[in-house]
């Protein structure tokens, strides 16, 4: 069984830039949820995606935008990077229908804003 | 909303010391706990769970009760090692209108010496 990816592992990007990142769910996973977690910190929750659809979002603004494919498989898009955005994002991927609604962590994307 | 607040760290111990870290939560509804753990420089794994009140976690000697009267989820191990090191997060999951938004505690970092 195939655990969740992410690609790229690092990138460095600039102030004002965009950024894609990618992320691999579970084998049998239908729900993949972004999180951003800052240097000692909790993961902060972006956003979730069920069969393709956002189906619900914490405190984050629209530049913070998300897609999921048809084969659960999704993708992170940040807008007028800030400086502040520098972040290990973690994507985390979970069978909706289990009753605990445990997560599933990727290893992370590095970002960094200069 | 839901919130979890976790014991500060770090939390340094000598190998087969007895381990506590505290974990509480407020939840508008009945939520399943959880306890992460992250090692350097990877994403977090799912080390127990609890799904309804009074439910008992178990994995690799950590424990955990889900303690519904003082809204507790406190992480235990009889007998810690020096791989045991690494950063704990306390988690809740909610079903909030059809989503299940996850809140993560700030972490405790537990440091282990030989």
């Amino acid at each position: 069984e195939t655990g969740v990816t992410q690609s790229p592992t690092h990138l460095i990007k600039t102030r004002g830039q965009q950024v894609t990142l990618r992320c691999s769910s579970q084998s049998g996973h239908n729900t993949v949820s972004w999180y951003q977690q800052a240097l000692g910190q909790g993961p902060q929750f972006i956003f979730q995606y069920y069969r393709e659809e956002e189906n619900g979002r914490g405190n984050f603004p629209p530049r913070f935008s998300g897609l999921q494919f048809p084969n659960y498989s999704s993708e992170l898009n940040v807008n007028a990077l800030e400086l502040d955005d520098s972040a290990l994002y973690l994507c985390a991927s979970s069978p909706i229908d289990v009753a605990s609604h445990e997560q599933y962590f990727g290893p992370g994307t590095r970002l960094t804003v200069t | 909303g839901n919130s979890v607040t976790q014991m500060e760290g770090p939390v340094t111990l000598s190998e087969e010391a007895f381990l506590t870290i505290n974990c509480t939560y407020t939840a508008t509804g009945y939520p399943s706990l959880f306890w992460y753990v992250q090692y350097p420089g990877e994403g977090l794994q799912l080390l127990l769970k609890a799904t309804k009140a009074d439910d008992k976690g178990s994995n690799k000697g950590f424990e955990a009760t889900y303690r519904k009267e003082t809204t507790s989820f406190h992480l235990e191990k009889g007998s810690v090692q020096v791989s045991d090191s690494a950063v704990y997060f306390c988690a809740l999951s909610d079903s909030t209108g059809g989503s299940y938004i996850p809140t993560f505690g700030r972490g405790t970092s537990l440091i282990v010496h030989p």
